[in-house]
């Protein structure tokens, strides 16, 4: 079975731009949550979508916005990029929403670089 | 703020077991203690999770007192290739949020 794929893998984009990242989460999973990486910091949660509804948002600006499409994949979208969005983004999939014994699985993420 | 506490960083050699322990005193009664193993460039890859005694797979155990304030993660006979950060984190309650730490960067030498 396939794990959790994201795509691009790596972007580059200037300072004002939007970017948009893609997941597909592994099959079976519902729940797909977003993480950003800084170099030398663990993740970071962003978002967790659950069933198409947003079901936490972490301490992000409202350039950070996604979406959950029905087949489960997802977006996140970023606008007016800074030079400190630059990170690993990172998406994890799960079985379920409330799961404390269902672990997360994650992506290799997309590189994102602001120039 | 993570809710979990362990070493910045550890050195081994290969052939060795390395234990990495981590403390989390305000466990909540339904949080599981799950640990993943994260390589430059690359997304973490879940380990093992466990909530309470010992849970034992194909490459690691996770100790966890009758307390459960603390759990060691011990990798038996580590190789060059274990060399890696290692996240201890609590998970549970209404909620799929995972809060990393700062993880322990495990150097192991030949």
């Amino acid at each position: 079975d396939a794990g959790v794929t994201q795509s691009p893998t790596h972007l580059i984009k200037t300072r004002g731009q939007h970017v948009t990242l893609r997941c597909s989460p592994i099959s079976g999973h519902k729940s797909v949550s977003w993480y950003q990486q800084v170099l030398g910091q663990g993740p970071q949660f962003i978002f967790q979508y659950y069933e198409k509804e947003e079901r936490g948002r972490g301490n992000f600006p409202d350039r950070f916005s996604a979406r959950q499409f029905p087949n489960y994949s997802s977006e996140l979208n970023v606008n007016a990029l800074l030079l400190g969005d630059s990170a690993l983004y990172l998406c994890a999939s799960s079985r379920d929403y409330e799961a404390s014994n269902q672990p997360q699985h994650f992506g290799d993420g997309t590189r994102l670089s602001i120039l | 703020l993570a809710k979990t506490t362990q070493p910045i960083s550890m050195d081994s050699y290969e052939g060795q077991e390395v234990n990495i322990t981590c403390s989390h005193n305000n466990i909540a009664t339904n949080d599981y203690i799950t640990w993943y193993q994260q390589f430059p460039s690359q997304g973490p890859r879940f380990i093992i999770q466990g909530y309470k005694t010992k849970v034992t797979n194909e490459v690691a155990s996770l100790f966890i007192p009758a307390d459960r304030k603390s759990s060691t993660l011990s990798l038996p006979r580590v190789s060059l290739s274990d060399t890696a950060v290692y996240y201890c984190l609590t998970l549970g309650g209404a909620t799929n949020k995972l809060i990393f730490g700062t993880g322990t960067l495990l150097a192991v030498q030949p």
